[in-house]
């Protein structure tokens, strides 16, 4: 499944998918840049990072990707899981300033 | 490591009243925290910078005399808000990012939901 995190909020994907969650930032000066997930309740959780000086990282089952081209920045989900489903939140910050601006936000469901 | 506790985790109150919410990092120091709001089915929205020994910073459009903060320590930070009024109800979550570290990374405490009748 795949989605663009400020145009169409909410994705749905089968249990074992992989799921790629998109979004847009407009600041070109942005050079840190954060997935958070939240759950329903909770505070957002700390999923992985990316500075500008890269374009791929890898985590545990995630991977952040980063176009500073396009201001686009994506994260995907390896064999998702029922426990991933949340809203995802990608944060930006530039210059070392420590304020993040959030982005509007997924919300993953993984269907069994 | 880098816990980061609220309290209460929710709260109802009447129109008028104060309202006191605690933020606690709990296994490190934290020289700056941060409070943000966030209403049903949207985004975090950044309120104020809370610095350890001096004035909190507040963004555009969010009154300082509403909501106060004090950071009286490390480790501590509380939001009051004053008055509360049925438009205040929201989940306020509040961030901490450790001293000693050049890093934006901030870890998030679990949020305290607001009621305000």
């Amino acid at each position: 499944g795949e989605s663009v995190g400020l145009h169409l909020p909410t994705l749905s994907v089968q249990e074992g998918d992989n799921s790629i969650i998109n979004c847009a930032y407009s600041n070109s000066a942005s050079d840190y840049f954060i997935w958070y997930k939240q759950e329903s309740g909770k505070g957002p959780q700390f999923i992985i990072d990316i500075r500008s000086n890269m374009d791929k990282r890898q985590g545990q089952r995630v991977t952040v990707l980063l176009n500073k081209t396009v201001k686009h920045l994506s994260l995907q989900i390896a064999a998702t899981q029922p426990g991933d489903s949340a809203v995802y939140f990608c944060a930006e910050t530039a210059n070392g300033d420590y304020k993040l601006s959030f982005g509007a936000g997924t919300t993953v469901t993984v269907r069994a | 490591g880098a816990v980061v506790s609220q309290h209460p985790s929710w709260v109802i109150c009447k129109s008028g009243t104060s309202v006191k919410i605690e933020c606690r990092s709990l296994d490190f120091q934290a020289t700056t925290m941060f409070w943000y709001r966030q209403f049903p089915k949207q985004s975090l929205m950044l309120m104020a910078t809370s610095n350890e020994g001096s004035k909190a910073t507040y963004e555009q459009g969010v009154e300082k005399d509403k909501f106060l903060i004090n950071h009286a320590s490390l480790t501590l930070s509380t939001l009051t808000v004053t008055s509360a009024h049925p438009e205040d109800s929201s989940f306020y979550i509040c961030s901490a990012r450790p001293l000693g570290t050049d890093q934006e990374t901030q870890y998030f405490g679990p949020g305290t939901r607001l009621l305000v009748l």
